[in-house]
């Protein structure tokens, strides 16, 4: 199966800076099958990238996304607030679907 | 407006079953694919089974295979897991998802609120 490796495990920074999130595959996702979720304390992920670097339906532009092969990366850019979560990779392009172990985001 | 609510989880005995119930609503059960996605306490997230569209299609994580069964039931719109011979390690929230489109590589593009099951003597 794929290993995802996210880093960096904790991430803390302030309202309007910007986050850069990184996935690290175990082998090539080369299809592009990566998806990236949201999950806030309490409440069910939420899709906010799919195929590397479309967003969801109702995602904001500050979330974009990009990469290929093993490496992948989320960038929120002008942070909010309410940004903080722990965010999740997926790649679905190989049985069995897989997920990164996430990145908590704390917006001090 | 689509929305997924899962139900049946609860205290249980190693050894013993639960039933997850996941009823479905904006939308049709049976045009999308759906999964089941869970998560143990404080921790990360793991596939756990698929269904295609039209249930031609199972796939199952090698740490349930052979214990847990989806499936759906289109006149109810409804997905259900069905968990036998219940581990420890099975204790996570379950979350039941509907993926993007109709086949078992797709994203996850609507999830439910989860229904914990707590597996313990």
């Amino acid at each position: 199966e794929i290993v995802l490796t996210q880093s960096p495990g904790t991430l803390s920074l302030s309202p309007g800076e910007r986050a850069t999130l990184s996935c690290r595959a175990s082998q090539s996702i080369s299809s592009g099958r990566l998806a990236w979720y949201q999950q806030k304390s309490g409440q069910a992920p939420k899709l906010l990238i799919y195929i590397t670097s479309s967003r969801a339906t109702g995602i904001s532009d500050r979330f974009s996304a990009g990469g290929s092969g093993t490496d992948f990366t989320l960038t929120i850019s002008r942070l909010e607030p309410e940004d903080s979560a722990v965010y999740f990779c997926h790649q679905y392009g190989y049985s069995p679907h897989t997920f990164g172990q996430g990145t908590k985001l704390q917006i001090k | 407006e689509v929305q997924l609510v899962e139900s049946g989880g609860g205290l249980v005995q190693p050894g013993g079953s639960l039933r997850l119930s996941c009823v479905a609503s904006g939308f049709t059960l049976t045009s999308y694919a759906m999964a089941w996605v869970r998560q143990p306490p404080g921790k990360g997230l793991e596939w756990v089974s698929s269904i295609n569209y039209n249930g031609g299609y199972i796939f199952y994580a090698d740490s349930v295979k052979g214990r847990f069964t989806i499936s759906r039931d289109g006149s109810k719109n409804t997905l259900y897991l069905q968990m036998n011979s219940l581990r420890a390690e099975d204790t996570a929230v379950y979350y039941c998802a509907k993926a993007y489109s109709s086949g078992y590589y797709d994203p996850f593009d609507y999830w439910g609120q989860g229904t914990l099951a707590t597996v313990s003597s």
